[in-house]
């Protein structure tokens, strides 16, 4: 049961424009988002949060918005370089420990 | 500090055999938690321990699966029999006990495992 969607499994975008990463859920238990990035042979490595009590958090060229009624969030890299080529991966909590990944969606950012 | 560190980096195996993956988390760190990559999937917990006390096993696949964590610094994931259907990334994380969430979980750098 996948509770944490990323419907995209890839995006290609041109270098310094914008990248929006999509995620959605299906627990209205779960407070606390997070994205991950992950390069190839690497473990994946935090990236950027949002507690349920926010909808928006920013941090350098990374947004994070959160639709809580929608059960949507999102990710925006402004702008975007060819260095934040990765997988990035949407995670959720629930008041826990344990924490539900999406499949990822693999960003390529072309020069 | 060294991170979360996993062994093998890479292990193929037939069909059958049995395979234990290993890890390492970083020292002082209270949870540890097994996780697997599919391209299906994406990542899949499969069981987390706190104060090496197996907390949720919901996630492991069937009983071929099992984890144990005999000390707070070393953790096994074995497989047996193995099936190609387990080939996958397995990927072992680990976090401080009342740690901020930009600290939640820190990934080793995974275990390609391949069954042929």
């Amino acid at each position: 049961d996948q509770q944490v969607k990323q419907n995209s499994p890839s995006l290609s975008v041109q270098e310094g424009r914008i990248s929006i990463l999509n995620c959605d859920y299906t627990n209205s238990m779960f407070d606390y988002f997070l994205w991950y990035k992950k390069y190839p042979a690497e473990g994946p490595t935090f990236l950027i949060s949002i507690s349920s009590i926010k909808d928006k958090n920013e941090d350098g060229r990374f947004t994070v918005f959160l639709n809580k009624s929608a059960k949507h969030l999102s990710l925006h890299i402004v702008p975007s370089q060819p260095g934040d080529s990765a997988v990035y991966f949407c995670a959720a909590s629930a008041m826990g420990n344990d924490m539900r990944f999406g499949a990822g969606t693999r960003l390529t950012v072309k020069p | 500090d060294a991170g979360v560190i996993q062994s093998p980096r890479h292990e193929v195996t037939e069909m059958g055999q049995e395979v234990t993956l290993r890890c390492k988390p970083i020292s002082g760190h209270d949870y540890l938690f097994w996780y697997r990559q599919t391209m299906m999937r994406g990542l899949e917990l499969l069981i987390y321990f706190n104060n090496n006390v197996p907390i949720d096993d919901s996630g492991m696949p069937e009983d071929r699966f099992s984890a144990k964590m005999p000390n707070a610094s070393f953790s096994t994931l074995k497989i047996q029999p193995s099936e190609p259907r387990d080939s996958a990334v397995y990927f072992c994380a680990s976090s401080p006990q009342g740690a901020s969430w930009n600290e939640k979980l820190f990934f080793g750098s995974g275990t390609q495992l391949s069954v042929l």
